[in-house]
This record gives structure tokens, C-alpha cells and sequence, in this order.
């Protein structure tokens, strides 16, 4: 079956790291995206990682391992703008996206 | 100047009723899709069209029903509206062809609504 695990909730203060986990199991695996979304808002892209490794932009920087089946999502120096909910997705071999349930972020002063 | 569009974005209704979402991108992608969004955040995934033919349905009900009339719009039609079917819809879209990049991020429509009452 398709399985996508997040955290549901996590809180972190502003001017901190957070660390956002996804495991997954799914049948076929071409990539895995990251999205943000704000409340009241569509889901916007963040990154796309298909090789093993760190791929780095700006504060946020995603983390892939195939083997591990996990992913991970690290947003640097929190801006209360960050607030957000943060969604993981697996994209099948066959381009279908399997979406996880979301991170909701809360930034505190 | 929007990439994807929908309308309306809010819509209340009674049961019973049929109402449509309207979706258009201006991206010139190839692959439109649309998604429902419940009130425990799941994005599921409903339909997928590339170039006007339907390569994803699934496990929906029948009432629901795509139509695409060209690769810019992918609009869906809801007969017999049930409670149940209060959710925020999202319509978004790719530069995805099949078989070829792998790397196609979707880019969301600002979502619709809907409220079964």
C-alpha cells in the first residue's frame, strides 16, 4: 500500500532550525516534493529531491535517503512568516503524486 | 496574469443540487489535475488529464465528472451534491509528459470552497 508519515503539528521559536520528517512506503518511486502551504491558501512548491543527499536553497534545504525510505525537510533562522502547514508528496513511477497529511508549523516569538 | 485560475472560489449549495468548478492554467502544461482537500488536510488526488485525455481516476464516485475541452481547462461537474462532499477543491497543473522529465512540479489553483448543506 501507499503510506506517507509526518508529524502533525510541531512548534518552534523564531530565529530557529526546525526539522521536518517524512517517511514513506509507496509501490514505485520516481522523486519526493516538498510543498508549503499557508492556511486559506493552495500548496506551493519548496523542492523536489530524486538523488540521496541535501539539496540546499536559501533557509530551507530538503534531505532525501531512497533506501531509508525518509525524507526531511530543515528550515533555518524561522520567520514568523513560516508559520505554514508543510506537505510531503511522493511522486510514483507512474507521475502520480501520494501526498502525506501535512506538517502544521507554529513559530513563536 | 494568474497561472491557474478557478471559479468560483467559494461555493455553497444544498444536497441534491449539481453545481460545476471552473479550471483554467496559462502555463501551456499538458497534464491538469484535480484534487480534493478535507478538513483534515489530505490532498487527495481525484483526476488527472494529459492533453485532453484522462489518465488518472480514482476511486471517486460516479457523480463526479471531468471534462476537458482542451489542455488549458479541466472543468469538474458534481451531480446529487451530498454532505460529504464539503471539502476545499484544488485544481492544479504540470508540464508533465509521459515519459519523459521526471521533475514536474504542480503548480495549485487558489482551491474552491464548497459547502453542502
Amino acid at each position: 500500500g501507499q503510506n506517507i508519515d509526518q508529524p502533525t503539528e510541531m512548534t518552534a521559536t523564531e530565529g530557529a532550525i526546525v526539522q521536518i520528517n517524512c517517511t514513506y512506503q509507496t509501490s514505485g518511486f520516481n522523486g519526493l516534493f516538498w510543498y508549503q502551504q499557508h492556511a486559506g491558501e493552495a500548496p506551493t512548491f519548496l523542492s523536489y529531491n530524486v538523488l540521496d543527499g541535501l539539496e540546499e536553497k536559501g533557509r530551507f534545504s530538503s534531505f532525501l535517503s531512497r533506501s531509508k525510505g525518509y525524507s526531511y525537510l530543515l528550515l533555518k533562522e524561522l520567520q514568523m512568516k513560516d508559520s505554514a502547514s508543510y506537505l510531503c508528496a511522493v511522486q510514483r513511477s507512474n507521475y502520480q503524486l501520494i501526498w502525506g497529511a501535512g506538517t502544521k508549523l507554529i513559530i513563536k516569538p | 496574469d494568474t497561472a491557474v485560475s478557478q471559479t468560483p472560489k467559494y461555493l455553497v449549495t444544498q444536497m441534491g443540487n449539481d453545481k460545476s468548478i471552473k479550471c483554467e492554467q496559462n502555463l501551456g502544461h499538458d497534464t491538469m489535475y484535480w484534487y480534493k482537500q478535507d478538513s483534515k488536510k489530505f490532498l487527495k488526488i481525484m483526476f488527472s488529464y494529459n492533453n485532453k485525455e484522462l489518465i488518472i481516476n480514482e476511486t471517486v464516485p460516479n457523480r463526479f465528472s471531468p471534462k476537458s475541452p482542451d489542455k488549458a481547462h479541466l472543468n469538474l461537474h458534481i451531480n446529487s451534491l451530498e454532505l460529504g462532499d464539503s471539502a476545499v477543491y484544488f485544481c492544479a497543473s504540470s508540464q508533465e509528459t509521459l515519459g519523459g522529465p521526471n521533475y514536474n512540479e504542480q503548480f495549485f489553483g487558489p482551491g474552491t470552497r464548497l459547502t453542502v448543506l
